[in-house]
């Protein structure tokens, strides 16, 4: 069965550097998005990525964060200065239609 | 905004035992209703759904029923297996193709044999 997959499962990185979270989606799905869960917290919407470009995102999207979709299989997420509250678990998701969406297992990010 | 919240965890039960896991929603509108179900060392999967009030979702022993005028969806399942520990989110959507699932904060079910 097809899988959206998440590399790497596990990150550790300093505060003030970039980092890059890499998911490739389903293959036929259109709509992809990526969430995050700060420990003991709700899951969180971050954005949400149809037809190459941002069509939704939250306020915790701000400008440290950008996505992209490089080469048609993998979707990205940069922090370009990480902070301490950066330290999440992010989950990639793709759907083909509205609703329907499947979820990667998941980067855990922890910035020291 | 829209919210969802859920009872908190974790819940502890025996095998065979009956379940529920509360969760109520503020939303404007006409939300659609999820339960999505994280076993662990993988990503969250839809459990079940419920796209108008009174729709009843199923799958796998579980059920929630969309209640509009209590704004709740719980799930229940009459007999738990250990197979069924996992940590469950409650989600709503405003059914547009790519805007945001919204989640409570997931609640951890634990069950010993």
């Amino acid at each position: 069965e097809p899988e959206v997959t998440q590399t790497p499962s596990h990150q550790v990185t300093q505060m003030g550097q970039e980092v890059i979270l890499r998911c490739v989606p389903i293959s036929n799905h259109l709509y992809f998005y990526w969430y995050r869960q700060i420990l003991g917290q709700k899951v969180e919407f971050l954005v949400s990525f149809y037809n190459n470009e941002i069509s939704e995102k939250s306020e915790i999207f701000d400008d440290q964060f950008s996505v992209e979709r490089p080469d048609g299989s993998n979707f990205t997420l940069k922090i370009r200065s990480t902070k301490l509250e950066d330290s999440a678990m992010y989950f990639c998701a793709s759907s083909p239609e509205a609703e329907k969406l499947f979820f990667g297992s998941g980067t855990q990010l922890s910035v020291l | 905004g829209d919210s969802v919240t859920q009872m908190e965890g974790p819940v502890t039960l025996s095998e065979e035992a009956f379940l529920t896991i509360n969760c109520t929603y503020t939303a404007t509108g006409y939300p659609s209703l999820f339960w999505y179900v994280q076993y662990p060392g993988e990503g969250l999967q839809l459990l079940l759904k419920a796209t108008k009030a009174d729709d009843k979702g199923s799958n796998k022993g579980f059920e929630a029923t969309y209640r509009k005028e209590t704004t709740s969806f719980h799930l229940e399942k009459g007999s738990v297996q250990v197979s069924d520990s996992a940590v469950y989110f409650c989600a709503l959507s405003r059914n547009q193709a790519g805007t945001a699932l919204i989640f409570g904060k997931g609640t951890t079910l634990s069950v010993s044999s």
